[in-house]
């Protein structure tokens, strides 16, 4: 069965540093992809970056990257260069290629609070 | 802003009454999702539509339904609402389906709340 698993709840940074946040993904599929959402305190949820399976370098978005390790099956975002205005919630969804549908399967999510 | 829009923002019901929530995609996106967000399931994905029609279907309940019109908006209309149906419900937007068209962007969602 498809599964994200994200095993930090919660995690503090001081601002201006750099945090990795973890996700592991089971599937058998071999097209897929893998996403990062950010969902702040007002609740929306903000696309963060993507990385598909077939993507041979990590993807990057301004201060966010993924580290892809396929033979490991993990999708770790990392931020650089924390700002206060990275304290929010942070899903890792993925979804399924080559089908009827990409519906996502997010994770539990982990709660991100950058520190001054 | 992600360009995805939904209404309303707020609603508040009682058990037994039907709402409908409203959502219109970013312009040029062809499918649209709906997930629900709840403490205890956390966020699950409804059902998709892609260019009207039904795509795929998770867990959604029989008390549920959806439609997805000619124009591209969709509604989600929950009736005969229970306690647990209380959540914040979540629409999504892509141009497509597969590789990086498949990217989704979410609308601000619709806090629903059954007393």
């Amino acid at each position: 069965a498809q599964k994200i698993t994200q095993t930090q709840p919660g995690m503090f940074v001081q601002e201006k540093e750099a945090v990795t946040l973890d996700c592991t993904y089971d599937t058998s599929d071999q097209s897929y992809g893998l996403f990062w959402y950010k969902q702040p305190s007002s609740g929306e949820m903000i696309f963060l970056i993507y990385q598909g399976s077939y993507d041979e370098q990590n993807a990057t978005e301004g201060r966010y990257s993924l580290n892809f390790q396929k033979a490991r099956k993990s999708a770790n975002l990392v931020i650089s260069a924390s700002q206060l205005g990275d304290s929010a919630m942070y899903f890792c969804a993925m979804s399924l290629g080559g089908g009827a549908t990409n519906k996502l399967i997010f994770g539990t999510g982990t709660l991100l609070a950058v520190q001054p | 802003d992600s360009g995805v829009t939904q209404t309303p923002k707020h609603l508040i019901t009682a058990t037994g009454q039907r709402v409908t929530l409203r959502c219109s995609p970013r312009s040029g996106d062809l499918s649209v999702y709906w997930y629900q967000q709840s403490l205890d399931q956390g966020l699950q994905f409804l059902i998709q539509y892609y260019n009207g029609e039904e795509r795929a279907k998770g867990n959604i309940l029989e008390r549920f339904s959806a439609q997805q019109f000619p124009d591209l908006h969709s509604e989600l209309n929950l009736s005969s609402l229970e306690l647990g149906d209380s959540a914040l419900y979540f629409c999504a937007s892509s141009k497509s389906v597969g590789g990086r068209w498949s990217e989704q962007f979410f609308g601000p969602g619709t806090r629903l709340t059954v007393l």
